[in-house]
């Protein structure tokens, strides 16, 4: 089975500080990969998405992953954090030939961005 | 526009009682799904549904039961056999014509009073 890692439930950051929140994924082959972002008492939107193309993939909003097969990572980076940033970020894995709605949710990091 | 629209927005429920959560989209998916989120557990998957009359339990299945009679709708009934039935439900769609994410619902928030 699939599972998801993401280190650290709560990230606080200064503004214009780097953003950098962790995802470990588990999976016996490559999987598609993604992130996204959740406000207070809302669904969720895509940030950006992996999925066997370019393993440095830019998003929404100023964010970018980078896929480390090696490390079995895709942590998400922002290089200056805007008030606005501030909200849950989730990792998901759905697995190679599997219906893409069909995710592992790792369980979430909050960030607070501070002044 | 299109979308995914979920009704009611808050829901309160007695205990014993069941109650549907509704789930619409106007996407043209051929999938969709229902998600469960906790704090701090993110979400799992409930059930799914990648054709109209045809559905799979995802890992939390218990308690709950689902319909999908039509492409555009795939209602949620949570039973009163689910024992702690206190969450955010989400319901989401998705393609398989190229299209290669998932689209949220704005969620149920449902309440056991």
């Amino acid at each position: 089975a699939q599972s998801v890692t993401q280190l650290g439930s709560h990230v606080s950051v200064s503004e214009g500080a780097l953003v950098l929140l962790r995802c470990n994924y588990s999976s016996s082959v490559p999987p598609y990969l993604f992130w996204y972002v959740q406000y207070p008492n809302q669904g969720l939107q895509l940030l950006l998405k992996y999925t066997s193309a370019a393993t440095l993939v830019k998003g929404i909003n100023g964010f970018e992953a980078e896929f480390k097969k090696s490390e079995t990572s895709f942590h998400l980076t922002k290089p200056s954090a805007h008030m606005s940033d501030a909200a849950e970020y989730f990792c998901a894995v759905s697995e190679f030939g599997t219906s893409y709605g069909k995710l592992t949710f790792g369980q979430g990091t909050i960030l607070t961005v501070h002044p | 526009d299109g979308g995914i629209t979920q009704s009611p927005k808050y829901l309160f429920r007695k205990e014993g009682q069941n109650v549907t959560l509704s789930c619409e989209q106007n996407l043209n998916h051929d999938a969709m799904y229902w998600y469960r989120q906790d704090p701090g557990q993110g979400l799992r998957l409930i059930y799914y549904s990648q054709i109209v009359n045809d559905f799979q339990k995802g890992d939390i299945a218990e308690g709950y039961s689902v319909s999908r009679e039509k492409k555009e709708s795939f209602p949620l009934t949570v039973t009163s056999a689910q024992k702690n039935p206190t969450a955010f439900y989400l319901c989401a769609s998705s393609s398989g014509g190229g299209v290669t994410e998932a689209f949220f619902g704005q969620g149920t928030r449902l309440t056991v009073v």
